[in-house]
């Protein structure tokens, strides 16, 4: 069965400092993966998205992605944290159970950032 | 416009009440979805519509009623809650085809079942 793993559950880093966020999948095929950051009490916002080709992938506030296939990984990461990413990250991975397209979320990685 | 609104944004309501949730965009989405997310979990799928026809129902209770009026517009329809059915409910869309999968999602309604 497909699943989606974020083995930490909570990451604290100082502002200016990178940031590196895991996800790890278990996916039959060429899995659809997805970032999206979800600040309290708001809907999810897409950071990034791979879907095939160049396994690094830019996102928007600065974030990038590196598919590697061979450690069924998605890592998440930012060169230097602003006290703005203070948020809950979510991976997650698409499957088509009969043909209509759904995610399967990760448990999430809270974000705070020191100043 | 890359929007999905979502009203009210809050709602209370005793375990008697009949409400509804309402969801709408308009960047010509074939897909939308309703979500249940409770504190510091990810969402749980509960219901997709895909051309207007519900696609996926995650064995949500009866009490929760969808509703996709149009292609723009979603609906949940509440009856006879339960307090243990408190959440935020998002609601999503999506382009249906090939690598259009990411999903908009709105800033979703917190209902608090009293």
């Amino acid at each position: 069965a497909q699943s989606v793993t974020q083995p930490d559950i909570h990451i604290t880093v100082s502002e200016g400092a990178s940031l590196e966020l895991r996800c790890n999948y278990s996916y039959g095929a060429t899995p659809y993966l997805f970032w999206y950051v979800q600040s309290p009490g708001q809907g999810l916002q897409l950071l990034l998205k791979y879907f095939s080709g160049d396994t690094l992938v830019q996102g928007i506030k600065g974030f990038e992605a590196e598919f590697k296939r061979s450690q069924s990984s998605f890592n998440l990461r930012k060169p230097s944290v602003h006290w703005s990413d203070a948020a809950e990250y979510f991976c997650a991975v698409g499957s088509l159970p009969g043909g209509t397209y759904k995610y399967i979320f990760g448990t999430g990685t809270r974000l705070k950032v020191l100043a | 416009d890359t929007e999905v609104t979502q009203t009210p944004k809050h709602l209370v309501m005793g375990m008697t009440n009949k409400k509804s949730l309402k969801c709408e965009q308009h960047m010509g989405h074939r897909a939308m979805y309703w979500y249940k997310q409770k504190a510091k979990k990810p969402p749980e799928l509960m219901f997709v519509y895909s051309y207007e026809k519900l696609s996926i129902n995650e064995s949500v209770p009866s009490r929760f009623s969808p509703e996709c009026p149009n292609s723009s517009l979603l609906n949940l329809h509440l009856h006879a809650l339960q307090p243990e059915d408190s959440a935020l409910y998002l609601c999503a869309s999506s382009q249906e085809g090939v690598n259009s999968y990411e999903q908009y999602f709105g800033p979703g309604t917190r209902l608090t079942v009293t």
